[in-house]
């Protein structure tokens, strides 16, 4: 099993060039996460999903769209890319019990880094 | 509004000693906190959790406990390996399976000096 596996590795832009970066999961998990990491802000949650063709917002949406139009594939999008969005993005999947006061482990992709200049 | 705090970006131990990496809460409706633990240019590795209604969880050398009136954990390492040197990142949930969120602190950079 690859994990959970994401596309491309490293990407640079220009301010106001568009991109999706893909995330990959082969564990059948229903939910999955997109995360960003910036300097001395941790992982910040920026959008999520809980099954295929929904998706919800996290802390940190503004600037980004994402979609799941397959259960194993979430894919993030910047229609705009501005400096402030660069960062390490990180997708995250996992099993879910859906039951309350059960935590399911969040498996990461090894990463993206997106330079905007 | 910082709901989970790490305060210390940075440690250093001895090979051999105990690591203790500390972290701080403000929301009482968490119901579980994770430790990950992160290398350069990977992704995050779950490392151990606890259940908001436990005070502690052991798994080898690794022991976090919950100190819920005072909103804090920590998690011990014991002893330190070379290896252990990465960053390490509280995180807490709340909601548990309905979405499995979760609020990641900013991590501490574990350095264990052999």
């Amino acid at each position: 099993n690859a994990g959970v596996t994401q596309t491309p590795k490293f990407r640079v832009l220009k301010t106001g060039q568009s991109m999706t970066l893909l995330c990959a999961q082969d564990m059948n998990h229903e939910y999955m996460y997109w995360y960003r990491q910036d300097p001395g802000m941790g992982l910040r949650l920026i959008h999520y999903s809980v099954g295929e063709g929904t998706t919800a917002k996290g802390e940190v949406p503004d600037g980004y769209n994402v979609s799941r139009l397959k259960k194993q594939n979430f894919l993030l999008g910047l229609e705009s890319a501005a400096p402030s969005q660069t960062s390490v993005y990180f997708c995250a999947s996992s099993y879910s019990t859906g039951l309350a006061g059960v935590w399911d482990e969040q498996y990461f992709g090894p990463g993206t880094r997106l330079t905007v200049t | 509004d910082q709901q989970v705090k790490q305060n210390s970006p940075s440690l250093s131990v001895q090979e051999g000693r105990i690591s203790i990496l500390n972290c701080d809460y403000t929301n009482s409706m968490f119901d579980y906190f994770l430790w990950y633990k992160k290398y350069p240019a990977e992704g995050p590795t779950f490392l151990i959790s606890i259940s908001s209604i436990k005070d502690k969880n052991e798994d080898g050398r690794f022991t976090v406990f919950l100190n819920k009136s005072a909103k804090h954990l920590s998690l011990h390492i014991v002893p330190s390996q070379p290896g252990d040197s990465a960053v390490y990142f509280c995180a807490a949930s709340v909601g548990g399976g309905a979405t499995n969120k979760l609020i990641f602190g900013t991590g501490t950079l574990l350095a264990v000096q052999p």
